[in-house]
């Protein structure tokens, strides 16, 4: 069974402070590996998708990478509107289609 | 605007009383899936649907029903809710697959009483 596991479960950044979410992952044959943003009382928002080791995105002040074990989530120079809860989740190739298995997510707060 | 709508965003009920939710989508995908969402445990799905009269059991399945007559609904069931069914739940779509960017909406809070 996919298992995964983000650290940490609880961030405080200054504003201008970078740092970095961690999401490890257990899962027979990766075919994708998800991120999504979630504010307070609100759906989960799309940020980006990775489908192999190596790979990387970016988006404003966010960068996802992905090795065989792990995706870390970079928040460069946060401000106050990056704090959001940030959900990782994959899809393994044992999962039937629509299976997602989510992280319990990491909640970030940026202060000015 | 393409957008998942959920209603009601927020339920009190009772043990025992029927209940269903809504959930539409306007952008003609073909997946669609329910999930909840409780504290340290993050987002377990219920059901999943790949298409009209096409579903299948998620994580979580028990104690819920689905249907997907049409293309753009699928609604939760709680044919008997118990109080382990307070909740927040999410329905999402996609367009063709698990690895495209999948659209969630608002979430609906349930409570049983």
């Amino acid at each position: 069974e996919d298992q995964v596991t983000q650290s940490p479960e609880a961030l405080r950044l200054q504003e201008g402070e970078s740092s970095s979410l961690n999401c490890s992952y257990t899962v027979s044959g990766l075919r994708g590996l998800f991120w999504y943003r979630q504010d307070p009382g609100k759906g989960p928002e799309f940020l980006f998708t990775l489908y192999s080791a190596g790979e990387e995105k970016e988006k404003e002040r966010l960068k996802a990478t992905l090795t065989k074990k792990e995706s870390f989530l970079h928040i460069t120079a946060p401000k106050p509107e990056d704090s959001a809860t940030y959900l990782c989740a994959v899809h393994g190739a044992a999962d039937s289609w629509g299976k997602l298995q989510f992280g319990a997510g990491t909640q970030v707060v940026v202060t000015p | 605007e393409a957008q998942v709508t959920q209603n009601p965003r927020y339920l009190i009920t009772v043990t025992g009383k029927k209940l269903t939710v809504t959930c539409s989508q306007n952008m003609n995908h073909e997946y669609m899936s329910w999930y909840r969402q409780d504290p340290g445990l993050g987002l377990r799905q219920i059901y999943y649907s790949m298409n009209v009269e096409v579903t299948d059991k998620g994580d979580v399945p028990e104690g819920y029903k689905v249907s997907r007559k049409e293309k753009r609904n699928f609604p939760l069931i709680l044919e008997s809710p118990s109080p382990n069914q307070t909740s927040l739940y999410f329905c999402a779509s996609s367009l063709s697959n698990t690895y495209t960017e999948a659209f969630f909406g608002q979430g609906t809070r349930l409570t049983v009483v």
